[in-house]
């Protein structure tokens, strides 16, 4: 079956515009997943969403930083007013159920702030 | 903060030779996964082991974890110029075991 998508593949974009970045999980999956990976920082945990609610957003950077799950499926992480140390890849990833189960990750989105 | 650290940071070897790569952390966890990284884009998934494992087979893979030692390894045999890539280790704390924690990975270079 098909795997976890996420778009646009590559954004590029001026310092101060807002982005958004889509995720499409794998059809039934319940937890979704955001993730960054950036030069400096590693892989580093942002957020999850199990059905619609993201029990913890304690991972997000900043409060530039969003991100929503609509019909338990497709999410989109938003970042307003870009920065340059944004610019990193952002990793989305969905499990059957939310905690012990394999995380399948879709191909990332590279963000680029100029 | 990254719990995992992946040693060696990277291994270059000639094709056909076994490759391992050890993780360490520091908390207790649900379980270990580990991932593979091709030309820094998604992550594809390799093995799974649960704290209650100590090994673990998959193909050529082989994955061992000793919990007392918080560490893990993984062996990759007969190296195929394929299995070029980062290879990352992650962990499921026990609490919070959706907040995987990746280590810094290994960069595995198989020379022909």
């Amino acid at each position: 079956g098909a795997g976890v998508s996420q778009s646009p593949s590559n954004k590029v974009t001026e310092k101060g515009k807002d982005v958004e970045l889509r995720c499409d999980p794998i059809s039934g999956h319940t937890a979704l997943y955001w993730y960054r990976q950036s030069l400096g920082q590693g892989l580093e945990f942002l957020i999850y969403f199990q059905g619609n609610s993201a029990p913890d957003k304690s991972g997000l950077p900043s409060d530039r930083f969003s991100a929503e799950r609509t019909g338990g499926s497709v999410s989109t992480l938003t970042i307003q007013r870009t920065q340059q140390e944004d610019s990193a890849v952002y990793l989305c990833a969905s499990s059957l159920r939310q905690g012990r189960d394999t995380q399948y990750f879709g191909p990332g989105t590279r963000l680029t702030v100029l | 903060s990254q719990q995992g650290e992946e040693d060696p940071q990277a291994l270059s070897i000639q094709e056909g030779e076994n490759a391992t790569m050890n993780c360490s952390y520091k908390t207790s966890i649900n379980n270990l996964q580990w991932y593979r990284q091709n030309s820094g884009r998604g992550l594809v998934h390799l093995i799974l082991i649960r704290s209650n494992e100590r090994e673990k087979h998959s193909g050529r893979l082989r994955v061992t974890l000793d919990t007392s030692k918080k560490s893990s390894s993984l062996l990759i045999t007969a190296s195929r110029a394929a299995d070029t890539a980062s290879y990352f280790c992650a962990t499921a704390p026990i609490q919070g075991a959706q907040k995987l924690v990746f280590g810094q990975g290994t960069r595995l270079t198989i020379n022909p």
